[in-house]
This record gives structure tokens, sequence and C-alpha cells, in this order.
């Protein structure tokens, strides 16, 4: 069966911290992975995507990983901001065109 | 426009009555979804559009649920009937050309239309 986990369910650290957000995935045939921001009240915005040949992506303060071979994937946010708060949903999608939603980890970032 | 615009942003019903959501895609998308998301849960898959194809409906909840796109612009999805347990955020998503499994079909999300059901 086709699954996307994350973790934590939510976190909660100090403005200029940095964090790691997890997603496991059991997604077969694999094609590619996305991390999405989403903010309260608002719909999901792509921060990266990678597929199955890319092991690191950066987007500003954000660095995805990838390891397709454990089938895992990082999110690493440095020096944390406020404006990071929100929702990060990792995005799997497969080969036969299913595109498969984790249920997010919910960041607060404290001043 | 700039981006996938929805209507209403909220929408309060009574059950059993009907609803009508709204989505304008980005111009030229040929993609367009729909997903549901209950408070505190991930997104919920409902329907795809992709181009003049047959729609993927494979998400639909019940047969009270129904979508229509004209062409490739305007979408509608509508709630017959509807129970509180329909309650959530409904989002729409659109992208450019090409299979959802592509690794360029990045989906740009509308702001969503939050629906109660009292």
């Amino acid at each position: 069966k086709n699954q996307v986990e994350q973790s934590p369910q939510s976190l909660i650290i100090l403005e200029g911290k940095n964090c790691t957000l997890q997603c496991n995935y059991t997604v077969s045939p694999f094609s590619n992975l996305r991390w999405y921001k989403q903010d309260t009240g608002r719909g999901p915005v792509s921060l990266t995507i990678m597929t199955f040949s890319e092991n690191t992506k950066s987007n500003g303060r954000y660095t995805a990983t990838l390891d397709a071979d454990t089938k895992q994937s990082s999110l690493h946010i440095t020096a944390s901001q406020l404006s990071d708060s929100a929702s990060y949903i990792c995005v799997v999608s497969a080969m036969d065109d299913k595109i498969i939603f984790g249920k997010g980890t919910r960041l607060h970032i404290l001043p | 426009g700039a981006g996938v615009s929805q209507s209403p942003s909220n929408k309060v019903t009574e059950k059993g009555k009907d609803v009508e959501l709204r989505c304008d895609p980005i111009s030229g998308h040929t993609a367009l979804y729909w997903y549901r998301q209950r408070l505190g849960q991930g997104l919920e898959f409902l329907i795809y559009f992709q181009g003049n194809s047959a729609p993927d409906k494979s998400g639909l909840p019940s047969d009270r649920f129904s979508a229509e796109r004209t062409g490739e612009s305007v979408s509608t999805l509508t709630i017959q009937r509807t129970q509180q347990e329909d309650s959530a955020v409904y989002l729409c998503a659109s992208s450019s050309q090409g299979p959802r499994g592509s690794s360029y079909n990045e989906q740009f999300f509308g702001p969503g239309t939050r629906l109660t059901v009292l």
C-alpha cells in the first residue's frame, strides 16, 4: 500500500534554531518527492522537488535530502524564523500517476 | 490571474443543502485537482482533470460529490445533500502539461474554500 508517514506530528523550537523534519514512504514505483509549506489559511506552496537520482536540494534556508534506498527524506531548516511557522507536507508521486500526501508536520517557531 | 483562485473563501450551510465551490486555475494549466483537508489532517485527493481526458474520480467519497470542468478553465465542485462530515477546507490546484508523476509538474494551490455544515 502506498503510504507517506511524517514525523514528528508537531514541533516547537525557538527562533534562530535549526530543525529537521522526517518523511518515510512506501510509494512504488517512485517518481519524485516534493516538500510543500502550508501557511495557516493558505494553500500549500512547493519548496523542493527531488527525483530518484537526486540526494539533496536546497531552497534558501531549506535543504531537503532523499535516500531512495531506505525511502526516507528529510527537510532541514536552518536559522529558523517566525515566518517558518507552518505545516510542512511531504508528497510522493508514483510512476503510475498516483500522488500521495503525508499528513504534515506542524512547526511552531517561538520568539 | 497570477495564481489559482477559489470562491467563496468561506461557506456555511445547513445539513441537507447543496453547495457549489468554484476554482479558477492558472491560465494555460491543463491539469486541475480537487482536495479535501479536514481540520488537522492531510490532504485527501478527490478528483483530477487533465485536458480533454476523462477525469479521475477515484477519490470522490460518495455520489453526493461531483465536479465539472469547462475545457481548460473553471471547475466547480458540487456537494449535494451536505452532511456535517463534509465540513473541511476544499483546495484546488492546477499544473502545466504532463502526467501527474512527472518531475516538472508542480501543483499550484488556491487558498481553499472553508466549508462548514451546521
